[in-house]
């Protein structure tokens, strides 16, 4: 059975520091997606990864996905209070449960001055 | 339309009564998903729906919750005698095989009261 697992779950950093999100998937995947939720909002689509190897960069935030470590990472440079919010990672498994895509539990991040 | 809309944004309703809850994907994508999220909670599967495909319906809670989805396009969850435990945020989102990520609608804050 497919797990991911996020760490940290809760963050509390400073503005202008840098910190990341680390996503582990427990079997093989290469299609791994990066999602953000404001409070009370829907979730926006950050960054799609399909293959070994990608890295995605928008504003402040870079994505890397390593199928052979089965982790991808979320990279945050330069925090700014504006990217507050929960940041959820979610593993596309071929022929799994779940309609193949899997979740992790989200990592909340409150970037403080 | 352009992205994926959910009907309606808030619905309360009385426990017991029976609710439905509607996804519009966006056009031609043939994976739609449902998920329910509770405040401050991750997301939990519903079911999946692909193409002619019958429906992955292995997250459905109980017996009293049921989905549709009809001529591959507009999807229905339809929940029967509504507890209390049902109130949540429903979220539909579509897809075109993942490979350019999945599309989140606004989602349906259900009350039940």
């Amino acid at each position: 059975e497919l797990k991911v697992e996020q760490n940290p779950l809760f963050l509390s950093m400073q503005e202008g520091k840098n910190y990341t999100i680390y996503c582990n998937y427990s079997t093989t995947s290469d299609r791994l997606y990066w999602y953000r939720q404001d409070p009370g909002k829907s979730l926006e689509s950050l960054f799609v990864l399909l293959s070994n190897g990608a890295v995605k960069q928008e504003g402040r935030l870079m994505a890397s996905l390593d199928t052979k470590a089965r982790l991808s990472t979320l990279h945050i440079t330069a925090a700014v209070h504006d990217l507050s919010a929960t940041y959820f990672c979610a593993v596309y498994l071929y022929g799994g449960s779940q309609g193949n895509l899997i979740f992790g539990k989200g990592t909340k991040l409150s970037v403080k001055p | 339309g352009a992205g994926v809309s959910q009907s309606p944004s808030n619905k309360v309703t009385e426990k017991g009564k029976d609710v439905e809850l509607r996804c519009d994907p966006i056009s031609g994508h043939t994976a739609l998903y449902w998920y329910r999220q509770s405040l401050g909670q991750g997301l939990e599967f519903l079911i999946y729906f692909q193409g002619n495909s019958a429906p992955d319906k292995s997250g459905l809670p109980s017996d009293r919750f049921s989905a549709e989805r009809t001529g591959g396009s507009v999807s229905t969850l339809t929940i029967q005698r509504t507890q209390q435990e049902d109130s949540a945020v429903y979220l539909c989102a579509s897809s075109l095989q993942g490979l350019y990520g999945y599309t989140f609608g606004s989602g349906t804050r259900l009350t039940v009261v």
